[in-house]
């Protein structure tokens, strides 16, 4: 079973522009994770973010993190066509090896 | 590092052969995970092994499939007999134990069982 449900389920965007993919997940994690498929490709892992976080950077890359609401943001700032791609989310538990992912996001960026 | 290897890359076969997927993980890492995707079903967790033993294979969706980790360096995904349902893309991951928990993909072997 999935444990996240990405939201919008397919974006578009012009480049340049700033897209935001959001996770949304059902019982509690250890950490939370963003990664990307490009089309025919396997999964690129982006960022994690702990429990105990609340925000992190990397490069044109923003995660957020509410565990009140048990949901995540994905911002992609500047996009690029380069960006096109699916981008999924994916938790852990506590003592739990497993990842679970989510549905994916397919984000295209227009040049 | 090569990361992680799949083969074959496509396959395509007729209801009832069997299929034989393999993998071998990026050197040093002692968990090894196999993924299946669907667009109906999105990304489930097969079964996955740590130091070439079984963990959890609660994902694996009835007989036909099974799963061998022989060695360090090489699994297998078998599916015996195939059926269309199978028709799906099979990844390959892996992750060290001291390398957080970011898991690394290979970049899949496509089945299409007609």
């Amino acid at each position: 079973s999935q444990q996240g449900e990405e939201d919008p389920q397919a974006l578009s965007i012009q480049e340049g522009e700033n897209a935001t993919m959001n996770c949304s997940y059902k019982t509690s994690i250890n950490n939370l994770q963003w990664y990307r498929q490009n089309s025919g490709r396997g999964l690129v892992h982006l960022i994690l973010i702990r429990s105990n976080e609340r925000e992190k950077h990397s490069g044109r890359l923003r995660v957020t993190l509410d565990t009140s609401k048990k949901s995540s943001s994905l911002l992609i700032t500047a996009s690029r066509a380069a960006d096109t791609a699916s981008y999924f989310c994916a938790t852990d538990n506590f003592g739990n090896e497993k990842l679970t992912f989510g549905t994916g996001t397919r984000l295209t960026i227009i040049p | 590092d090569a990361g992680v290897i799949q083969s074959p890359r496509h396959e395509v076969t007729e209801m009832g052969q069997e299929v034989t997927l393999r993998c071998k993980p990026i050197s040093g890492h002692d968990y090894l995970f196999w993924y299946r995707q669907t667009m109906m079903r999105g990304l489930e967790l097969l079964i996955y092994f740590n130091n070439n033993v079984p963990i959890d294979d609660s994902g694996m969706p009835e007989d036909r499939f099974s799963a061998k980790m022989p060695n360090a360096s090489f699994s297998t995904l078998k599916i015996q007999p195939s059926e269309p349902r199978d028709s799906a893309v099979y990844f390959c991951a892996s992750k060290g134990t001291g390398s957080g928990n970011t898991i690394y993909f290979g970049e899949g072997s496509w089945l299409t069982v007609v």
